[in-house]
C-alpha cells in the first residue's frame, strides 16, 4: 500500500523549533519530488516547500523562506521539515505529499501532523 | 502569484441533485489545474488533474472542465459520501496555489 506517515508535530513556543518527519512506503521514494503542504485551523491549503528526487533542488513559499528547511533521506524513504523561528501563524496541520510525475498535482498525502505555536 | 478564487463558498445540495463548483484563476494556467476532495478530519485527496482526468478511485459522476482562467467541477448526482470541501489548485506557475475551497453540504 502506498503510504505517507508524518510525525513530530506538537506544541512549541514562539521562536522555537520543531522537526517534522514523513515516512514513505509502498513506492520508490527516490523517484519522486516531494512536498509539504499546510492547513491552518479552519482554513485552506498552502504549499510550503518541495524537494527534488536527489535533494539537489529545494523551493520554499515566501512565508517560510529562511526559517524552514526541507531535506530527505532516500535510503530511509524519509522526508523532513526543519522549522525554526516559529510564529503563531505557522500553527497548522502539516501534510507531506507526493508530487505527481509529469503533472504537478499531489497524488498521495499523509494524514498530517499538527503544529501549534503558542506561549 | 496566481490567485485562485472559488465560488460559491458553500453549496447546499440535496442528494441526487447536480452540483457545479467554479474556480477562477487570476491569469491563465493552461491545463495545469487540479481538484481535491477533503472530508472532515481527513487529508485532501486528489480528485481531478489536468483539468479533466479523474484520479484513481473516483466515479464518473465527477467531471472537470474549463481552460485558461475558468474551470468547473461537476458532480452529476450527489451521493452522501460526496459531501465535503473541494479545493482547486493551479500548478502552472510557481508557487502552486490553491483556492479557498467550496463546502458542499446537505440541503
Amino acid at each position: 500500500e502506498v503510504q505517507l506517515v508524518e510525525s513530530g508535530g506538537g506544541l512549541v513556543q514562539p521562536g522555537g523549533s520543531l522537526r517534522l518527519s514523513c515516512a514513505a512506503s509502498g513506492f520508490t521514494f527516490r523517484s519522486y519530488w516531494m512536498s509539504w503542504v499546510r492547513q491552518a485551523p479552519g482554513k485552506g491549503l498552502e504549499w510550503v516547500a518541495n524537494i527534488k528526487q536527489d535533494g539537489s533542488e529545494k523551493y520554499y513559499a515566501d512565508s517560510v523562506k529562511g526559517r524552514f528547511t526541507t531535506s530527505r533521506d532516500n535510503a530511509k524513504s524519509s522526508l523532513f521539515l526543519e522549522m525554526n523561528s516559529l510564529r503563531a501563524e505557522d500553527t497548522a496541520v502539516y501534510y507531506c505529499a507526493r508530487d505527481q510525475p509529469n503533472y504537478g498535482a499531489f497524488d498521495i498525502w499523509g494524514q498530517g501532523t499538527m503544529v501549534t505555536v503558542s506561549s | 502569484e496566481i490567485v485562485m478564487t472559488q465560488s460559491p463558498a458553500t453549496l447546499s445540495v440535496s442528494p441526487g441533485e447536480r452540483a457545479t463548483l467554479s474556480c477562477r484563476a487570476s491569469r491563465g494556467v493552461g491545463s495545469n489545474l487540479a481538484w481535491y476532495q477533503q472530508k472532515p478530519g481527513q487529508a485532501p485527496r486528489l480528485l481531478i488533474y489536468g483539468v479533466s482526468t479523474r484520479a484513481t478511485g473516483f466515479p464518473a459522476r465527477f467531471s472537470g472542465s474549463g481552460s485558461g482562467t475558468d474551470f468547473t467541477l461537476t458532480i452529476s448526482s450527489l451521493q452522501s459520501e460526496d459531501f465535503a470541501v473541494y479545493y482547486c489548485q493551479q500548478y502552472n506557475n510557481w508557487p502552486q496555489t490553491f483556492g479557498q475551497g467550496t463546502k458542499v453540504e446537505i440541503k
